[in-house]
C-alpha cells in the first residue's frame, strides 16, 4: 500500500551543526513533496516543496533532496539553531479520485523530532 | 495575505457532550478545506476535506462530522464525544486560484480533551 514514513523518529544535534532529516515513500507515482515544521502546540508550517522533475531545491538555510530511484527525500538544515527544534513532517501529494484530477490531498509521514542542543 | 483561524484554542469536554469546532479562512476565495486530527506524538490523520460549499468528503469512519455552510467556513462537529476523540485538531486550506494547488496551510489548531 502507499505510505510515507521517516527513518528516524528523533534527531539531536548541536547548535551550529547541520541537520539531515530523512523520509521514504512507497508510491512511485508521487510527483510532489512538501516538508512541514511543527513547533509544540502549533499547527504545521510550510518549509519547502519539491516536484519530481527536480532532485534538489534550496531555500533559506534549508535544502530538500529527492532521490526517485530509491524513493527517498531528505531535508537538510544548515547551521541548526535552537529555534529549529520542532517535529518535521514530509508529505506527498495524492490526487483526489473523484475530482477529475483537479484536487489534491496530502499523505503525511509520522514526523521526526529535532532537538537542538545549545 | 491569507490567514486561517481556529477556535477555540483549547477545549475540555465531558464524554457524551456535543462538539463544534470552527475554522475560517480570510484573504482567498473558494479554497479547499481540510480537517486533520493529530494524536499525541503522532502524525496527521485526514478526517474530512471540502472542495466547495456543502461538499464534504470523509476519509475515515468516525464519531465526527463536518460541514461547510459558507465558502470560507469549515465546522467539525460531534453529537456525542468519546474519550478517543481527544487530540489536536487542525484545519488547513489550499488555494484553487488560478488552479488547485497542492500546498496546504494550517491553522493554529484546537486541543480537545475529552474526560
Amino acid at each position: 500500500g502507499e505510505s510515507v514514513g521517516l527513518h528516524l523518529p528523533t534527531l539531536s544535534v548541536q547548535e551550529g551543526d547541520n541537520s539531515i532529516i530523512n523520509c521514504a515513500y512507497s508510491n512511485s507515482a508521487s510527483d510532489y513533496f512538501i516538508w512541514y515544521k511543527q513547533e509544540s502546540g502549533k499547527g504545521p508550517q510550510f518549509i519547502i516543496d519539491i516536484r519530481s522533475n527536480m532532485d534538489k531545491r534550496q531555500g533559506q538555510r534549508v535544502t530538500v533532496l529527492l532521490n526517485k530511484t530509491v524513493k527517498h527525500l531528505s531535508l537538510q538544515i544548515a547551521a541548526t539553531q535552537p529555534g529549529d527544534s520542532a517535529v518535521y513532517f514530509c508529505a506527498e501529494r495524492r490526487i483526489i479520485a473523484d475530482s477529475g484530477g483537479s484536487n489534491y490531498k496530502l499523505t503525511f509521514g509520522k514526523g521526526t523530532l529535532l532537538t537542538v542542543n545549545p | 495575505s491569507q490567514t486561517i483561524h481556529q477556535w477555540p484554542a483549547t477545549l475540555v469536554q465531558p464524554v457524551g457532550s456535543p462538539l463544534s469546532l470552527e475554522c475560517t479562512v480570510e484573504g482567498t476565495s473558494n479554497p479547499n478545506l481540510y480537517w486533520y486530527r493529530q494524536a499525541a506524538g503522532r502524525g496527521l490523520q485526514l478526517l474530512f476535506y471540502s472542495v466547495g460549499i456543502g461538499q464534504i468528503s470523509s476519509e475515515v469512519p468516525q464519531n465526527l462530522s463536518a460541514s461547510r455552510p459558507q465558502d470560507r467556513q469549515f465546522i467539525l462537529s460531534s453529537k456525542k464525544l468519546l474519550l478517543s476523540d481527544s487530540g489536536f485538531y487542525l484545519c488547513a486550506w489550499s488555494s484553487t486560484r488560478p488552479a488547485p494547488q497542492e500546498t496546504q496551510y494550517f491553522g493554529p489548531g484546537t486541543r480537545l480533551l475529552v474526560l
